[in-house]
C-alpha cells in the first residue's frame, strides 16, 4: 500500500478562491482524520470520519471549511473563500478502530496570498 | 482543559549524549498517551505509546501521572534521531467521540 495519498502536495492561490484538498486513505482503513499544521497553534484537529460519516467537526474554524467523504477511499477539504491565515499545511491520516495509530499523508501545503 | 504541552521547541546535543523530551497533560480521564515523530521528508509516524511499554529505537517513556508527565528518553542519541517530535494525548470527549490532541512538536537535533 502507498499510503496515505493527498494531493495537490502544494498550493499557492491568491485570497478569496476557493480550494480543494483531497486525500485517499489506506485501503480497510474506516477512521479518516484531516490536520492543519502552522507554527503559531500546532497540529489541530479539524474533522475526522467514522464508516464515511463526519463524527466531529468541532475543530472546522468557519463556515469558510467544509469536508466530505463521498466513500471509504475518497476525502475532500475545500475552503471557500480562501483567506491568507488558511495558510498552512493540512494533514489526512487514516486509521482502523479509532486514534490508537494514526497513519499520515505527506500533507498539503497551502499559501493563500 | 484538556491540554498536551512541550515546554521546549528545540534541543540540539551531540551524538551520544542522553536526550529527555518533556511532555506534559491535563486530562481528567484516564490519560492514553503517544509519541510520534516525522523525519526529515517522512511522513509524521508513531513512535512509541505508554499502554506497549516498549522501546522503540532506543526510546522510552513512562507515564508519570502524580508529574501528569510523559517524557521521552534515550540514553545515547544518534544522529539520525533527528527529527521533530510530538507528544499526544488520546482524548474520549463527553459526547463519545474520541480525538488525538498534538503538542506543538519539539526539534532535536544531534551533532556529529
Amino acid at each position: 500500500d502507498a499510503g496515505v495519498i493527498q494531493s495537490p502536495r502544494h498550493e499557492v492561490t491568491e485570497m478569496g478562491q476557493e480550494v480543494t484538498l483531497r486525500c485517499k486513505p489506506i485501503s480497510g482503513h474506516d477512521y479518516l482524520f484531516w490536520y492543519r499544521q502552522t507554527m503559531m497553534r500546532g497540529l489541530e484537529l479539524l474533522i475526522y470520519f467514522n464508516n464515511n460519516v463526519p463524527i466531529d467537526d468541532s475543530g472546522m474554524p468557519e463556515d469558510r471549511f467544509s469536508a466530505k467523504m463521498p466513500n471509504a477511499s475518497f476525502s475532500t477539504l475545500k475552503i471557500q473563500p480562501s483567506e491568507p491565515r488558511d495558510s498552512a499545511v493540512y494533514f489526512c491520516a487514516s486509521s482502523m478502530g479509532g486514534t490508537v495509530e494514526l497513519f499520515f499523508g505527506e500533507g498539503s501545503r497551502l499559501t493563500v496570498l | 482543559a484538556q491540554r498536551v504541552t512541550q515546554p521546549e521547541k528545540l534541543l540540539s546535543v551531540f551524538k551520544g549524549a542522553p536526550v529527555e523530551l518533556k511532555c506534559n497533560y491535563s486530562y481528567s480521564g484516564s490519560p492514553e498517551l503517544f509519541w510520534y515523530v516525522q523525519y526529515s521528508r517522512q511522513r509524521l509516524q508513531l513512535l512509541l505509546r505508554h499502554i506497549s511499554r516498549e522501546s522503540i529505537k532506543g526510546f522510552t517513556a513512562d507515564l508519570n501521572k502524580g508529574e501528569t508527565s510523559f517524557h521521552l528518553k534515550k540514553p545515547f542519541a544518534q544522529e539520525e534521531d533527528s527529527a521533530m517530535y510530538y507528544c499526544a494525548l488520546r482524548r474520549i470527549t463527553q459526547g463519545g467521540s474520541e480525538k488525538l490532541v498534538f503538542g506543538k512538536g519539539m526539534k532535536l537535533t544531534v551533532n556529529p
